[in-house]
């Protein structure tokens, strides 16, 4: 079963835009990570964020994670069209599975030339 | 260095075939992972290896599907008796060690049965 759940489903903007995408999970967590997939492939890694943090920046990547809320977003600045892909939350819950990761169902983001 | 890598890319089969989907984690990774992730869907954990031990394998969903990793790096997918339900990306990752560490996923395999 999926812990997360990214909104919107679907994003298109034009190149130069700001992209944010959030994500809302049900348990307590250690940790939330997000990676990007490329047509239906391997996952990327770009950023993780620890129970205990706020915010978390990574070149034109800024998250943020507000556990009493149980959510997260994903703010991509100065979006290109290299970008155009699909962006998952996963999260490892607390206590002793923490290797394993959930995903959400993840956000389609298209960035128009 | 390289990084995971799977074969095949993609397979197609036909009902009730066995089939074996394999990964190669990266160099000195001991944890391994494998996921299924249907289309529309994030991928689902299946299970977890540290070294050659399966630690977890709660994600399986039924006596169909059976992993090894016999010395502890490549491992091996297996899926008896294949059925249209199982049609989907199956994706290995590993990383350094197991619990919070930076999982890096291969390209995934795309099983298709018929």
């Amino acid at each position: 079963s999926q812990q997360g759940e990214e909104d919107p489903q679907a994003l298109s903007i034009q190149e130069g835009e700001n992209a944010t995408m959030n994500c809302s999970y049900k348990t307590s967590i250690n940790n939330l990570q997000w990676y990007r997939q490329n047509s239906g492939r391997g996952l990327v890694h770009l950023i993780l964020i620890r129970s205990n943090e706020r915010e978390k920046h990574s070149g034109r990547l800024r998250v943020t994670l507000d556990t009493s809320k149980k959510s997260s977003s994903l703010l991509i600045t100065a979006s290109r069209a290299a970008d155009t892909a699909s962006y998952f939350c996963a999260t490892d819950a607390s206590g002793g599975s923490n290797y394993k990761l959930t995903f959400g169902k993840g956000t389609l983001l298209t960035v128009n030339p | 260095g390289a990084g995971v890598s799977q074969t095949p890319s993609n397979k197609v089969t036909e009902k009730g075939k066995y089939v074996e989907l394999r990964c190669d984690p990266i160099s000195g990774h001991t944890a391994l992972y494998w996921y299924r992730q249907s289309l529309g869907q994030g991928p689902e954990f299946l299970i977890y290896f540290q070294g050659t031990g399966a630690a977890d394998d709660s994600g399986l969903p039924n006596d169909r599907f059976f992993a090894v990793r016999p010395e502890g790096s490549v491992s091996t997918l297996k899926i008896q008796r294949t059925e249209r339900g199982d049609s989907a990306v199956y994706l290995c990752a590993s990383s350094r060690q197991g619990g919070v560490e930076t999982q890096y996923f291969g390209p995934g395999t795309r099983l298709l049965v018929l």
